[in-house]
């Protein structure tokens, strides 16, 4: 029972352009989101998170967007750079510490 | 320089030989975690430690054991490993004990069960 879906296993962007990664939940009683980045033989690394209280959050070339009706959440990164080029992890905490990740989008970004 | 370790990066077994795999973390974290990453599944919790001597069942605990004596250190043991245990594993810490705060990763440990 996956709780929190990436739907997209990979996309491709041109540099420059924006790269936008999506994410579905169905647990209602998550109300905190983050987004992961993870590159070859590393581990994932945080990128930037929201609270359910919020619809919005940007942390430079990156925002998060979240539609709670909809339990939907995005990632928008612009412009795209191929040093974003990555997997992404869309994670999804309920206050019962109970965190779910999705299965990842891995993003290419072309020179 | 803050960081989470693991022990070995890479390791091929044998079916019934009993492995730990080491964690560390010098960020004097109260929370630390085991993934495992598969194909499709993303990454799914194996078991969690709120504190020292506190650890609790996440979400794929089978097969898998975890101790906490230390507050550093979070191992974790395969007493009877199978072959659907090959998969690549990550610890993981976070201060305040709760997942809200985001969680550091250790670089990962691919596992191969024969």
């Amino acid at each position: 029972d996956q709780q929190v879906k990436q739907n997209s296993p990979s996309l491709s962007v041109q540099e420059g352009r924006i790269s936008i990664l999506n994410c579905d939940y169905t647990n209602s009683m998550f109300d905190y989101f983050l987004w992961y980045k993870k590159y070859p033989a590393e581990g994932p690394t945080f990128l930037i998170s929201i609270s359910s209280i919020k619809d919005k959050n940007e942390d430079g070339r990156f925002t998060v967007f979240l539609n709670k009706s909809a339990k939907h959440l995005s990632l928008h990164i612009v412009p795209s750079q191929p040093g974003d080029s990555a997997v992404y992890f869309c994670a999804a905490s309920a206050q019962n510490n109970d965190m779910r990740f999705g299965a990842g989008t891995r993003l290419t970004v072309k020179p | 320089e803050a960081q989470v370790t693991q022990n070995p990066r890479y390791l091929i077994t044998v079916t019934g030989k009993k492995l730990t795999v080491t964690c560390s973390q010098n960020m004097n974290h109260e929370y630390m975690s085991w993934y495992r990453q598969d194909p499709g599944l993303g990454l799914r919790q194996i078991y969690y430690s709120m504190n020292v001597e506190v650890t609790d069942k996440g979400d794929v605990p089978e097969g898998y054991k975890v101790s906490r004596k230390e507050k550093r250190n979070f191992p974790l043991i395969l007493e009877s490993p199978s072959p659907n245990q090959t998969s690549l594993y990550f610890c993981a810490s976070t201060q305040a004990g709760n997942a809200y705060n985001e969680q550091f990763f250790g670089p990962g440990t691919r596992l191969t069960v024969l």
